[in-house]
């Protein structure tokens, strides 16, 4: 299994729309969860940190259930400018090492 | 967010040389920066963890006399490639933590060795 798990996509989504993504981690003893975006051929950027409690910012929601070890990301009122890659990443317990999924390719259609 | 610069952006080299990526923290103090490599279509994988005044620690399967790091500032890591070869070619980001343990990433380094 890996470490960290995510659908690589694409999801094609209109704009306007609200779309959702999962990602699974495989040790339960991680404690630190984000949420990065890629842009084609550029570095991650930082989307926003994921929090027990789960935390909101603007558009974008994210949650953490670590019962089932999945976090998840939800963007609503979908933009252009939102077609990206997600990365999910999960710290390697007890360490700042970080272990990313592959990606989520979003593609959000005028 | 925290700023971190990497230079150069892309580079293009012959096969058996050595190239050198720099990495700098432009407004905060970074006592350890990390590596990572990107090929295409494939997620970040983590190659050393560079620590200022102190060797690196590379990763499983990672080379560490072919991939040189240096950590002499607590602004600055370099990660040198020495005699690069095609399989090298990638896309090499570093990252520096922030206050709050959060990555911040230099701009990447396209490498490609011809």
């Amino acid at each position: 299994r890996k470490e960290v798990e995510q659908d690589p996509g694409p999801f094609n989504v209109p704009e306007g729309a609200t779309v959702a993504f999962n990602c699974t981690y495989s040790n339960s003893a991680s404690q630190s969860f984000f949420w990065y975006r890629q842009d084609c051929r550029k570095e991650p950027k930082l989307l926003m940190s994921v929090y027990s409690s789960g935390n909101e910012d603007g558009r974008f929601t994210a949650q953490l259930n670590r019962a089932s070890q999945y976090i998840s990301l939800l963007i609503r009122d979908s933009k252009l400018s939102d077609s990206a890659t997600y990365l999910c990443v999960v710290n390697q317990p007890g360490t700042y090492k970080y272990i990313f999924g592959t990606g989520t390719r979003l593609k959000v259609l005028a | 967010g925290a700023v971190v610069s990497q230079h150069p952006s892309w580079v293009i080299c012959k096969s058996g040389t050595s190239v050198k990526i720099e990495c700098r923290s432009l407004d905060f103090q970074a006592t350890t920066m990390f590596w990572y490599r990107q090929f295409p279509k494939q997620s970040l994988m983590l190659m050393a963890t560079s620590n200022e005044g102190s060797k690196a620690t590379y990763e499983q399967g990672v080379e560490k006399d072919k991939f040189l790091i240096n950590h002499a500032s607590l602004t600055l890591s370099t990660l040198t490639v020495t005699s690069a070869h095609p399989e090298d070619s990638s896309f090499y980001i570093c990252s520096a933590l922030g206050p709050n343990a959060e990555a911040f990433f230099g701009q990447g380094t396209r490498l490609t060795v011809v």
